[in-house]
């Protein structure tokens, strides 16, 4: 059974660009999650998606945004980059919310 | 909200070596996880604990979820060179919760 797939793999924008990131889950999965890491603050929770819709969401402002589609393939978008944005965007996806997480291998966003 | 503290930060040890770390809450998890990161990948899930004081193996590695179910200790039995790397406690408390909080790692170096 394939992983989580996360693309692209690495990202280069500068200040004030827009980017969108992708993830499809493990077959049969329908809880997709994202969480930014980053040397100084580790893990930190950004959003969950089960069936479409968003379940949770962490405290990051409102230019990080997402979605999950109908085949729970998730995107995540931010818009308006700041250097800070700069991290490794992990996606997860389980069979559903309070189950184990299975990691895709993310994807390294540089903002310059 | 919920905080993990995971310690020790960071250990070097010989090859061949017992290693043991720990993390705990500042409330109630229902459910335990252990992750280990490799650079530039994804955390993998090694364990998954679901009861107080269930104790689970996965080869030389064990798990405890601890009986006050703010605790939680992963043990890596003679160490080789290919367990270096960070590892990661996480837990949630389930409910409504759906995100789950991860400790801020451990880093392994095993000398050869």
């Amino acid at each position: 059974k394939a992983g989580v797939t996360q693309t692209p793999r690495y990202l280069i924008k500068t200040r004030g660009q827009q980017v969108t990131l992708s993830c499809s889950p493990i077959s049969g999965h329908r809880s997709v999650s994202w969480y930014q890491q980053t040397p100084g603050q580790g893990l930190q929770f950004l959003f969950e998606y089960f069936s479409e819709t968003q379940r949770n969401k962490g405290n990051f402002p409102g230019r990080f945004s997402g979605r999950q589609f109908s085949n729970s393939r998730s995107e995540m978008n931010v818009s308006t980059l700041e250097l800070g944005d700069s991290a490794l965007y992990l996606c997860a996806s389980s069979v559903a919310t309070n189950e184990k997480l299975f990691f895709g291998s993310g994807t390294q966003l540089s903002v310059l | 909200g919920q905080q993990l503290n995971q310690s020790p930060q960071s250990m070097f040890i010989q090859e061949g070596e017992d290693v043991s770390m720990n993390c705990t809450s500042s409330s109630i998890f229902n459910t335990w996880l252990w992750y280990k990161q490799d650079p530039g990948e994804g955390p993998v899930l090694l364990i998954a604990l679901y009861k107080a004081g269930e104790l689970t193996s996965n080869g030389r590695l064990t798990a405890q979820f601890g009986i006050t179910r703010k605790d939680s200790f992963l043990n890596i039995s003679a160490s080789i060179p290919s367990d270096v790397g960070i590892y990661f406690c996480a837990g949630h408390s389930g409910g409504s919760n759906y995100k789950l909080t991860f400790g801020k790692g451990t880093l392994l170096t095993v000398n050869p």
